[in-house]
């Protein structure tokens, strides 16, 4: 079964730092495009950003460059979303999703989502 | 960076209606639009891609079309699982890819 497997709730304050992953199984992890996809509270979807995980080439929405770190592992199929130093407005829900089937840059495979919450 | 604006944002039906989703582009996207279908609580599922071709496991009550830079999901004959948000995303011209503000669709 093709499936992404995130990690589980954070709750952090405002100023730590911050690793989230993705493990991806049922698929050649490292030959598709892996992204991740914001959602804030009650709010839509925002791409931040992608990394081919055969060659590391990493590509980041201009409202996310600086802000976060994708990377990943092909060695473990698993990819992650870093963050140096959180803020309140990083509480959001994070999903990772991936380019599997389709032959296209549409996410065709989803996470269930993390939710991180920051407060003080 | 690409926007996409979606209309209306709130789309009340009945059971068993068509409900029509539009779509439009800034710019020229070619054919590379999805529409996805998020239901609360739940991850974001893809429907269509390639702005017409169904991804796999979708009813054929979801189809898709484009005019130029209008883009448009259709949901025949809506059933009690349908009504959820749907967005749609431009992966034409990247990073950054983007979504569109989403349309609720609401029991009426």
């Amino acid at each position: 079964e093709v499936q992404l497997v995130q990690s589980g709730v954070e709750v952090k304050k405002p100023g730590e730092s911050l690793k989230i992953s993705c493990k991806g199984s049922g698929y050649s992890f490292s030959v598709k495009w892996i992204g991740w996809v914001r959602q804030m509270p009650g709010k839509g979807l925002e791409w931040m950003g992608v990394i081919y995980p055969g060659d590391s080439d990493t590509r980041y929405s201009p409202s996310f460059q600086g802000q976060v770190t994708i990377s990943a592992d092909k060695s473990t199929s698993t990819a992650y979303l870093q963050w140096s130093s959180l803020k309140a407005s990083d509480t959001a829900i994070y999903y990772c999703a991936s380019t599997v089937k389709t032959g296209t840059t549409a996410f065709d495979i989803w996470g269930q989502g993390t939710m991180v919450t920051v407060s003080s | 960076e690409i926007v996409m604006t979606q209309s209306p944002a709130t789309l009340s039906v009945s059971p068993g209606e068509t409900a029509t989703l539009s779509c439009r582009a800034s710019q020229s996207v070619r054919s590379n639009v999805a529409w996805y279908q998020q239901k609360p609580g739940q991850a974001p599922r893809l429907l269509i891609y390639g702005a017409s071709t169904r991804a796999t496991g979708i009813p054929a009550r979801f189809s898709g079309s484009e005019s130029g830079t209008e883009f448009t999901l259709t949901i025949s004959s809506l059933q009690s699982e349908d009504f959820a948000v749907y967005y749609c995303q431009q992966y034409n011209n990247w990073p950054p890819s983007t979504f569109g503000g989403g349309t609720k669709v609401e029991f009426k």
